[in-house]
């Protein structure tokens, strides 16, 4: 199974702040690669899709990029609803469909 | 409009049996590859299962065996039928609609119903 690694961990930012989070398959996984952002008691919501994608209705202060193995989540200008947890997660090589371990933003 | 709406959830004791349901609206299930999605209190996500439009069907080697993934199409309905519950299968569980455009991504998720396995 592709193992999906994701950091920082947790990170703290400030309302209009850049934050970057990266993601690193255990092999190539092309640009088969998509980023959700969850906040506290709610089901994940869909951002970013084959790697580059914005979803529709996301705000374009979103961004994601990179392939292979090593991709990038950006927010060009933290905004207060930006404090949440993010995950990406690979389908390259399904079943079964992994998750990063989540990166958590929060307020500085 | 998309809606998925699970239901089902509650407290069982280990070794005992659970059936999750998701109800959606606005398309068609049968049309779409669906999954169920869990989350473990504090903790990440995890996939448990998918159903393709074509029937077929896939599990997480942690629940393989003792999950079952299914579908009424009368009812517009997935479910998930869990048997021999353990404590580590405690979690929120959401249904989500599968999409390929590109890539395989989850576009519509359901509220989460939560599954407390304790004795």
């Amino acid at each position: 199974d592709i193992q999906m690694t994701q950091s920082p961990s947790s990170l703290s930012a400030s309302v209009g702040d850049r934050v970057t989070i990266t993601c690193r398959a255990s092999q190539s996984i092309s640009s088969y690669l998509n980023w959700y952002q969850q906040k506290p008691g709610k089901a994940p919501n869909l951002l970013i899709f084959a790697a580059s994608s914005l979803q529709s209705g996301v705000p374009s202060r979103f961004s994601g990029s990179g392939s292979g193995t090593v991709f990038t989540l950006t927010i060009s200008s933290l905004q207060p609803e930006d404090f949440a947890t993010y995950y990406c997660q690979q389908s390259y090589s399904t079943p079964p469909l992994t998750f990063g371990g989540g990166t958590k933003v929060e307020i500085k | 409009e998309v809606q998925l709406v699970e239901s089902g959830g509650g407290l069982v004791q280990p070794g005992e049996s659970l059936r999750l349901s998701c109800a959606a609206s606005g398309f068609t299930v049968s049309t779409y590859y669906m999954n169920w999605v869990r989350q473990a209190p504090g903790k990440g996500l995890e996939w448990v299962s998918i159903l393709y439009s074509g029937g077929s069907t896939y599990y997480a080697d942690s629940v393989k065996g003792r999950f079952t993934i299914s579908r009424d199409s009368s009812k517009n309905t997935l479910y998930l039928q869990m048997n021999s519950l353990r404590a580590e299968d405690t979690a929120f569980y959401y249904c989500a609609r599968g999409l390929t455009y590109s890539s395989s991504y989850f576009d519509y998720w359901g509220q989460g119903t939560l599954v407390t396995v304790s004795s």
